[in-house]
């Protein structure tokens, strides 16, 4: 089946310092990816929806120069989170879909980021 | 835009007791529903989804889930929970191939032997 590799699964890093998440379909090509936001003991927010090749869309409240998508290739998008502060901690999951088949959203196993 | 309401923010269950986890929508058109469940410090996997046809569908792990169109509902369904059913379980609509999953709030599930 269809599987998305996340990493770092746990990052910290200092205040003031940026961080990369990587996101990667292995089996497929994930013409759309989404980055998800995961507070705790809450659901999971969409941030961004990325289409490979052109820029990203923002959900209402997300900081675009805070939190860079790149969705280069069809396997791989990436989620900057530049110059983090302690509020930025949080689960951030990306999510990746083939082509118009909406039968196949596969989650990425998340990364949990403490910024201190 | 769509939004999804789950009733119930914790439930606590015993070994063997019947599960209904409550599950609403809001839009009126065509919609995709989906049950996911997050196991302690594992990623979301997929219970079952719903695009058209039968409104009882059947997932993984001995769970089902009936569509009612009229009640704008998706309730998840278990006859019998085992201990390994503790887990969050979420619940999502989207209404077509280009627009992300819309998450519910989450129930967590707890089962005590």
């Amino acid at each position: 089946g269809a599987v998305v590799s996340q990493h770092p699964s746990r990052v910290i890093c200092k205040s003031g310092t940026s961080v990369k998440i990587e996101c990667r379909s292995l089996d497929f090509q994930a013409t759309t990816m989404f980055w998800y936001r995961q507070f705790p003991k809450q659901s999971l927010m969409l941030m961004a929806t990325s289409n490979e090749g052109s820029k990203a869309t923002y959900e209402q409240g997300v900081e675009k120069d805070k939190f860079l998508i790149n969705h280069a290739s069809l396997t791989l998008s990436t989620l900057t989170v530049t110059s983090a502060h302690p509020e930025d901690s949080s689960f951030y999951i990306c999510s990746a879909r083939a082509g118009t088949n909406f039968y196949g959203y596969t989650f990425g196993s998340g990364t949990r980021l403490t910024v201190v | 835009a769509q939004s999804v309401s789950q009733h119930n923010h914790h439930v606590i269950l015993s070994e063997a007791a019947s599960l209904e986890l409550g599950c609403n929508y809001s839009y009126g058109g065509t919609v995709n529903l989906f049950w996911y469940v997050q196991y302690p410090g594992q990623h979301l996997q997929l219970l079952l989804k719903y695009f058209s046809g039968d409104p009882l569908v059947k997932g993984i792990k001995g769970f089902e889930a009936e569509f009612i169109k009229s009640k704008f509902s998706f309730n998840l369904r278990k006859p019998s929970v085992q201990w390994s059913d503790t887990a969050e379980y979420f619940c999502a609509v989207t209404v077509s191939g280009n627009t992300p999953l819309v998450f519910g709030k989450g129930t967590r599930l707890s089962v005590i032997a």
